[in-house]
């Protein structure tokens, strides 16, 4: 039941690019900031971008974020088995007056 | 760099009321600047925001669960809880502490504890 929402899964072979895209609407995308977060298997998240499009110290510039109303997307550039992994987006709900997390969505490098 | 370290019980029966405590390896539970929070993940599924707590003691709380959450912090031990009441199977989660920086629109959560298990069953 989450307010966010991600295509399950995605794919591509290595060196390859993907895009993830997060769904939202005015009450948390469209006024808020967007984060997202990088979950390998076994492992607890890791915060990937935030403010839209900024990356913290140590994540590479293969990852880069973007917003556009009510929707955001994460793309990986340059795709490694490394990536594998689930990522999530998230954001402030105004309506909720909590965060919200996308529904998440599992990387496959083929 | 500051680390996050959850402590729980592991296994709790049903109507129970679940606890936490999450520990800070450096900085300050008083902060100003950050909110002091908790998320889960059920097997399997997807991440669930469950509150956070201010330096001031303002609490923010996942609708779906308000009743049932109580967040709070310790600043003599620096640390801060969760009490989840009420618990069914459906609680049984990897639940995670966390450091959110919440200002207006700009909200992210930089610091993740590694996470604990827990399991509601009789």
């Amino acid at each position: 039941q989450s307010v966010l929402t991600q295509p399950p899964s995605v794919s591509a072979a290595p060196g390859q690019k993907v895009t993830i895209s997060c769904s939202g609407s005015s009450s948390n995308i469209g006024n808020n900031y967007v984060s997202w977060y990088q979950q390998l298997p076994g492992t607890a998240p890791k915060l990937l971008i935030y403010e839209n499009n900024k990356r913290p110290s140590g994540i590479p510039d293969r990852f880069s974020g973007s917003k556009s109303g009510t929707s955001a997307t994460l793309g990986i550039t340059g795709l490694q088995t490394g990536d594998e992994a689930d990522y999530y987006c998230g954001t402030w709900d105004n309506s909720r007056r909590g965060y919200v997390f996308g529904t998440g969505t599992g990387v496959t490098v083929l | 760099q500051l680390q996050l370290q959850e402590s729980g019980p592991g296994l709790v029966k049903p109507s129970e009321t679940l606890s936490f405590t999450c520990t800070l390896s450096s900085g300050s539970v008083s902060s100003t600047t950050y909110h002091w929070g908790w998320i889960r993940q059920p097997p399997g599924k997807g991440l669930e925001w469950i509150g956070i707590i201010s330096y001031s003691g303002n609490t923010y709380y996942n609708p779906s669960l308000k009743s049932r959450v109580t967040i709070s912090v310790d600043a003599s031990k620096n640390q801060f809880s969760l009490k989840l009441s009420s618990v069914t199977a459906a609680d049984t989660a990897f639940y995670y502490c966390a450091r959110q920086y919440s200002n207006g629109p700009y909200d992210h959560i930089d610091v993740w504890g590694k996470g604990t298990t827990v399991t509601v069953s009789s």
